[in-house]
């Protein structure tokens, strides 16, 4: 089972930055935090990971508490084209261990 | 770099016949692993391929079963269609045990009528 809880669905502006939170309470301490995202009809996407510090790559930043039960991904300037579910995932990074999908938060970024 | 391509796009196949879905892995990654999404839901991991063996398993019936070959490219097999059989079947390749994050192909839209 997913061991994340994360909102239904989010609304964000063009422009404005989206926080996406995401609950997982029962991390382990060798447990990363992984965001996907699925744009309709396509594959999905890897966005980042994170284990306990907060990272940032080009598409997005992490943003981890510090007793690591919530997470926020953070898309600072949304476009149209960022509309799409976003899934929040933990797992150990080790291959051999399968992704567990939750059901995710659609995001939909209005003009 | 090319990325994970899946063969065919789209099927449509009558419930009992057997189907062959097919997966290239992006380069250099070696590791295949197939996922079933249902209409509305997230994808559920169905197995996993590592160097050619069959790596972890999800809660999926032996009626689906998978090859990975020495190219790393991958087929999922299933015997016996259902109905509820009918979704998007993804592959996602990555490198090794140690990884930043699978590459997806875009999916093949399986239809049992």
């Amino acid at each position: 089972d997913a061991k994340t809880t994360q909102p239904t669905s989010m609304d964000c502006a063009e422009g404005r930055a989206a926080n996406l939170p995401c609950n997982h309470s029962t991390i382990s301490g060798n447990e990363y935090v992984y965001w996907y995202r699925q744009i309709h009809s396509q594959g999905p996407q890897y966005i980042i990971h994170g284990l306990k510090n907060n990272e940032t790559n080009e598409m997005a930043s992490l943003i981890i508490t510090e007793d690591r039960k919530s997470s926020t991904l953070i898309l600072p300037h949304a476009t149209l084209r960022d509309t799409a579910v976003y899934y929040c995932i933990v797992r150990v990074d080790r291959g051999s261990e399968k992704l567990v999908f939750g059901k995710g938060t659609k995001l939909t970024v209005n003009p | 770099e090319t990325g994970v391509t899946q063969s065919p796009t789209h099927l449509i196949k009558t419930r009992g016949q057997q189907v062959t879905l097919r997966c290239s892995s992006q380069s250099g990654h070696n590791t295949v692993s197939w996922y079933q999404q249902a209409l509305g839901q997230g994808p559920q991991f169905i197995f996993q391929y590592y160097r050619e063996e069959e790596n972890g398993r999800g809660n999926f019936p032996p009626r689906f079963s998978g090859l990975q070959f020495p190219n790393y490219s991958s087929e999922l097999n299933v015997n016996a269609l259902e109905l509820d059989d009918s979704a998007l079947y993804l592959c996602a390749s990555s490198l090794g045990q140690f990884l930043s994050g699978y590459t997806f192909g875009s999916g093949t839209r399986l239809t049992v009528v």
